[in-house]
């Protein structure tokens, strides 16, 4: 069983600052990975995709993937209260799941 | 807005019964994946639809089953239900392949 590995929380980061969201995976072959955003009672909103090592930056948003160590991040610059939420990390497992993190839960404090 | 829709919203049913839970992908989306999230952890691959064909199934049991239309639309079928159903349903549309999946608002299932 491919794994995901994230740490539950809760991070509690001040408003303005960046929060870093850290994901490890045990299937050094997985190619592409994802990060959903789930705010209580919804379902996952996608964030951000990356399949290439290094960063990928949209808007506030940046992800982070480095292949040899197994590990991809999020940062969020300027974070904001409506940025609390749980988010997600998920890996591509062949052709057809999704394989998901068990989800950090962020809090960005006023 | 994702254009993926899911109903009912919510369910209550009883240990025993059975439940069918609807989703409608996103135009243009012939793939339908269908995830189990409970209280607090990561939603968890159920099984996916791809031509009206199961196309790669989670760690669920046969109780658990699907079918594709072909509109692409999709139902979840669960059998004598349990206690440990008890879940939010979301159901992903996307591209084949290993492609950016989009999820529906979910139904929400309790079992008494």
């Amino acid at each position: 069983q491919k794994e995901v590995e994230q740490n539950s929380g809760p991070l509690s980061v001040p408003e303005g600052a960046i929060a870093s969201l850290n994901c490890t995976y045990s299937d050094r072959g997985s190619q592409s990975f994802f990060w959903y955003r789930q705010y209580s009672g919804k379902s996952p909103e996608l964030i951000m995709f990356i399949y290439s090592n290094g960063d990928k930056e949209d808007g506030r948003f940046t992800a982070q993937l480095n292949k040899a160590s197994q590990y991809v991040s999020l940062l969020i610059r300027d974070s904001q209260p409506s940025d609390s939420a749980t988010y997600l990390c998920a890996v591509n497992e062949g052709a057809q799941k999704l394989v998901f993190g068990q989800g950090t839960r962020l809090t960005i404090n006023p | 807005e994702t254009g993926v829709t899911q109903s009912p919203t919510h369910l209550i049913k009883t240990r025993g019964q059975q439940v069918t839970l609807r989703c409608s992908s996103q135009s243009g989306h012939n793939t339908v994946s269908w995830y189990q999230q409970a209280l607090g952890q990561g939603p968890q691959f159920i099984f996916q639809y791809y031509r009206e064909e199961e196309n790669g199934r989670g760690n669920f049991p046969p109780r658990f089953s699907g079918l594709q239309f072909p509109n692409y639309s999709s139902e979840l079928n669960v059998n004598a239900l349990e206690l440990d159903d008890s879940a939010l349903y979301l159901c992903a549309s996307s591209l084949p392949g290993p492609d950016t999946q989009y999820f529906g608002p979910g139904t929400r299932l309790t079992v008494l």
